[in-house]
């Protein structure tokens, strides 16, 4: 079946080292989303990705959808500790398929 | 004003019993979903509702019958509960259709624990 990996699953940083989460599809996907998920919380939409080869920044949060619509990858440049969470991509083939998720951990 | 809002926030209960979690949205949406996620943080998605009339269904046991009332309300029952469903429950929602359109917004989850 549709299946979307993410890796890893767990990152430990210390404040102000750089992070990435990859994400991979077995399909084409039409477009991507993240997610953030705080300890405790719930997931909240961070950003969408449609076009091939698109990237977008959120302040120290950097986007890219692959060319080929079934990559994708998010770098937070310098953590925080405030960046602690889960994050998810969730790719779209009609329904969203989620990845498991990468947990941040940020040392300060 | 919460957007999605579900009930109970936490749940617990002894095997066998039989529960419910209500979940409402004030959004507008045409489109609800209920999503299991387990100790390792895997979202997995388990029913899809469109205006009522369930369009997602994935393997899910059938101990597990989800109801919805009206557009703004998806409901979960839960019969003869084991162990093995002590997780975290979200319900979401998201309008309908493709694209930018497609962006679920969660409830805060119900935390259930079945001993």
């Amino acid at each position: 079946g549709q299946q979307v990996m993410q890796i890893p699953q767990y990152q430990h940083v210390q404040e102000g080292e750089d992070f990435t989460t990859y994400c991979n599809s077995s399909t084409t996907l039409s477009n991507i989303q993240w997610y953030k998920q705080r300890p405790g919380g719930h997931p909240v939409f961070l950003i969408q990705l449609v076009k091939s080869g698109e990237v977008k920044k959120q302040k120290r949060l950097t986007f890219q959808f692959g060319e080929a619509k079934k990559n994708s990858s998010l770098h937070i440049t310098a953590t925080q500790t405030t960046d602690v969470g889960t994050y998810f991509c969730a790719g779209n083939t009609g329904k969203l398929i989620f990845g498991q998720g990468t947990t941040l951990q940020v040392k300060p | 004003d919460t957007a999605v809002s579900q009930t109970p926030k936490y749940l617990v209960t002894q095997m066998g019993n039989d529960k419910s979690i209500k979940c409402e949205q004030n959004l507008g949406h045409d489109t609800m979903y209920w999503y299991k996620q387990d100790s390792k943080k895997f979202l997995k998605i388990m029913f899809s509702y469109n205006n009522k009339e369930l369009i997602i269904n994935e393997t899910v046991p059938n101990r597990f019958s989800p109801k919805s009332p009206d557009k703004a309300h998806l409901n979960l029952h839960i019969n003869s509960l084991e162990l093995g469903d002590s997780a975290v429950y979200f319900c979401a929602s998201s309008p309908w259709g493709q694209g930018e359109k497609k962006t679920q917004y969660f409830g805060p989850g119900t935390r259930l624990l079945v001993l």
